[in-house]
């Protein structure tokens, strides 16, 4: 089956940029969404679509980009509050989906 | 403003079911797919499954397809998931979702002897 790859965890200080990548064969064809989820059991946030656009209300750190078989969430000038859980996600077809593993981000 | 909530989650033993709801309102709910997503303990997010505007399409995952069935009412604003067969690893929250951007604030499923 489909699977999308995600680092489980990435650290970076306050200020500084993260980057979490996810890999998966169908980003080719398929575009990638990303998830912001601040404590597990909490409904995920979503923090791009289409690879690089933002929902209304999403500050304009988070930015996404793509290349071959990978995309990539890129948070510039990191805050604490943007400690949480990051999920991937993309369709495998038209009408059925799957979910990265998800990254863990810490601020130091 | 949109709202999305879950309702019918609780405790069942296994190889026993339950119904999901999610109620909707403050969007034109025939216009979109709806899709159910849950999150095990210390687990990542799962889809499950989605349903077509019209209800003419229905998508499950593998690892519930033959036990849950996703429906909707359009009449009532509503989607619902069918749990049937259920095991202790279907232990999870689950919420429903608006074509991702909205999503209900999830209803806890234990299933346990």
């Amino acid at each position: 089956s489909y699977e999308l790859t995600q680092p489980p965890s990435v650290s970076v200080s306050p200020g500084q940029t993260a980057t979490i990548t996810c890999s998966g064969d169908q980003l080719t064809e398929q575009t990638g969404y990303w998830y912001q989820q601040k404590k597990p059991g909490q409904a995920p946030v979503l923090i791009l679509y289409s690879n690089i656009k933002r929902p209304s209300g999403i500050p304009e750190r988070f930015s996404g980009s793509n290349s071959g078989t990978t995309v990539t969430l890129t948070i510039t000038g990191v805050q604490a509050e943007d400690e949480a859980d990051y999920y991937c996600q993309s369709a495998d077809n038209t009408s059925t989906w799957v979910f990265g593993g998800g990254t863990k981000l810490t601020v130091l | 403003e949109v709202l999305l909530v879950e309702s019918g989650g609780g405790l069942v033993q296994p190889g026993g079911s339950l119904r999901l709801s999610c109620a909707t309102s403050g969007f034109t709910f025939t216009r979109f797919w709806m899709t159910w997503v849950r999150q095990a303990p210390g687990k990542g997010l799962e889809w499950l499954a989605n349903i077509k505007q019209d209800g003419s399409a229905k998508f499950y995952a593998d690892s519930v397809k033959g036990r849950f069935t996703i429906s909707r009412d359009n009449a009532e604003n509503s989607v619902s998931l069918q749990m049937d067969s259920l095991r202790v690893d279907d232990t999870a929250v689950y919420w429903c979702t608006r074509e991702w951007l909205y999503w209900g604030r999830g209803s806890q499923v234990i299933v346990s002897s």
